[in-house]
């Protein structure tokens, strides 16, 4: 049974540029959250998609945005990359019928240079 | 205002001994559920134990075993029996109320086992 499945691994990007990360949700999860993690930090939430639609936000400005797919799977796209943004991004897959569940991914490592 | 305080930046623990790793929360929702995560160098973050606002009883998953005392809003993870495999970056999170959906996370705890 596959877990949580986030591509790429690592990506670096230049400032000013855009970016799409990829996420999978583990079998039988139909919600998908998205966190930041900066380096030596906790991670911080980003967005979480259920039914396609964002249901809950944290305090990220708008060029942070996502997408949920009918197969449950998702996408963060970042624009207007700053050196800031430079994270691993964690995705989480959780069943809606109790959110404890939470599985995450091994992320995707973002280098803004 | 901070919701997890983890206030031990790094712990060494020597293989085969109990570690306890402190975490602290702030919340008036009388419903919230308190979680221990592992993060290895690998990234990925690895559930651990869940403890619940109301569950009587602390919880316990094989060698883990959450230590909650409500009162003082506390929720210390127990490491039993520490391997080599256990050194990695500890993470506590609440996820407070019915209808909030997020973690938040506190800033970590990083252990190393010493063989």
């Amino acid at each position: 049974d596959a877990g949580v499945t986030q591509s790429p691994t690592h990506l670096i990007k230049t400032r000013g540029q855009q970016v799409t990360l990829r996420c999978s949700p583990k079998s039988g999860h139909d919600t998908v959250s998205w966190y930041q993690q900066a380096l030596g930090q906790g991670p911080q939430f980003i967005f979480q998609y259920y039914e396609e639609e964002e249901r809950q936000r944290g305090n990220f400005p708008d060029r942070f945005s996502g997408h949920q797919f009918p197969n449950y799977s998702s996408e963060l796209n970042v624009n207007a990359l700053l050196l800031g943004d430079s994270a691993l991004y964690l995705c989480a897959s959780s069943d809606s019928l109790f959110n404890y569940g939470y599985t995450f991914g091994s992320g995707t490592r973002l280098t803004v240079v | 205002a901070q919701k997890i305080t983890q206030t031990q930046p790094g712990m060494f623990v020597q293989e085969k001994e109990a570690v306890t790793l402190d975490c602290t929360y702030d919340t008036s929702d009388p419903s919230y559920g308190l979680f221990w995560y592992k993060q290895p160098s690998s990234g990925e973050m690895i559930f651990l134990i869940y403890q619940g606002s109301y569950d009587q009883q602390n919880a316990t998953e094989g060698r883990y075993s959450l230590n909650f005392q409500k009162a003082r809003k506390s929720a210390n993870l127990v490491i039993s029996a520490s391997q080599l495999g256990d050194s990695a970056m500890y993470f506590c999170a609440m996820r407070e109320g019915l209808g909030d959906y997020k973690l938040s996370f506190g800033a970590g705890t990083t252990v190393t086992v010493r063989a």
